[in-house]
């Protein structure tokens, strides 16, 4: 089975700093991985996906993440934090002997200082 | 625009009510899924549906019930049997059962009292 440890359940950055959100993952068969932006009271938005190919995969509003099948992670980055930015972010990991059905880590509030 | 769209946003209920929450998707896809999300729990599984007249439990289906009769519509039924239904439920869709993103509903706010 799959599953997905996203470290630190709040992260706060100042408004221009790095922003690193970390995602482990642990799975026996290659993974299909998911970052997802959620805002206040909202559904969930895709930032960004790796299924195959290269392993340093840019989304939308900047951010970028790399897959590390060494480390098992795919840490989400972004080089300088904007206000809009703050939200809670979900990992996820879906895998073919599990249907695909994603499993979802428990969040990162990102919090952005001005 | 195609999208997903759930109804009520906000939604009250007295304990002992059944209660259904409404997901319609003009997406053209044919897996939906439900998710409760409860805070520092990340999103938690209720039930998926590859196709129409077909659905899978799924990691905490208990007091829980769905139906898929139509392809764009995924009704969820909070049932007097769950224990504690307050939460946000979330509903999604994706092209169909594989490796692809999933789309979500603005979620709907359940309070049982």
């Amino acid at each position: 089975a799959q599953s997905v440890t996203q470290l630190g359940s709040h992260v706060s950055v100042s408004e221009g700093a790095l922003v690193l959100l970390r995602c482990n993952y642990s799975s026996s068969v290659p993974p299909y991985l998911f970052w997802y932006v959620q805002y206040p009271n909202q559904g969930l938005q895709l930032l960004l996906k790796y299924t195959t190919g290269a392993t340093l995969v840019k989304g939308i509003n900047g951010f970028e993440a790399e897959f590390k099948k060494s480390e098992t992670s795919f840490h989400l980055t972004k080089p300088s934090a904007h206000m809009s930015d703050a939200a809670e972010y979900f990992c996820a990991v879906s895998v073919q002997g599990g249907s695909y059905i994603p499993t979802f880590g428990r969040g990162t509030s990102l919090i952005v200082h001005p | 625009d195609g999208g997903i769209t759930q109804s009520p946003k906000y939604l009250f209920r007295k304990e002992g009510q059944n209660v259904t929450l409404s997901c319609e998707q003009n997406l053209n896809h044919d897996a939906m899924y439900w998710y409760r999300q409860d805070p520092g729990q990340g999103l938690r599984l209720i039930y998926y549906s590859q196709i129409v007249n077909d659905f899978q439990k799924g990691d905490i289906a208990e007091g829980y019930s769905v139906s898929r009769e139509k392809k764009e519509s995924f009704p969820l039924t909070v049932t007097s049997a769950q224990k504690n239904p307050t939460a946000f439920y979330l509903c999604a869709s994706s092209i169909e059962q594989g490796p692809y993103e999933q789309y979500f509903g603005p979620g709907t706010r359940l309070t049982v009292t």
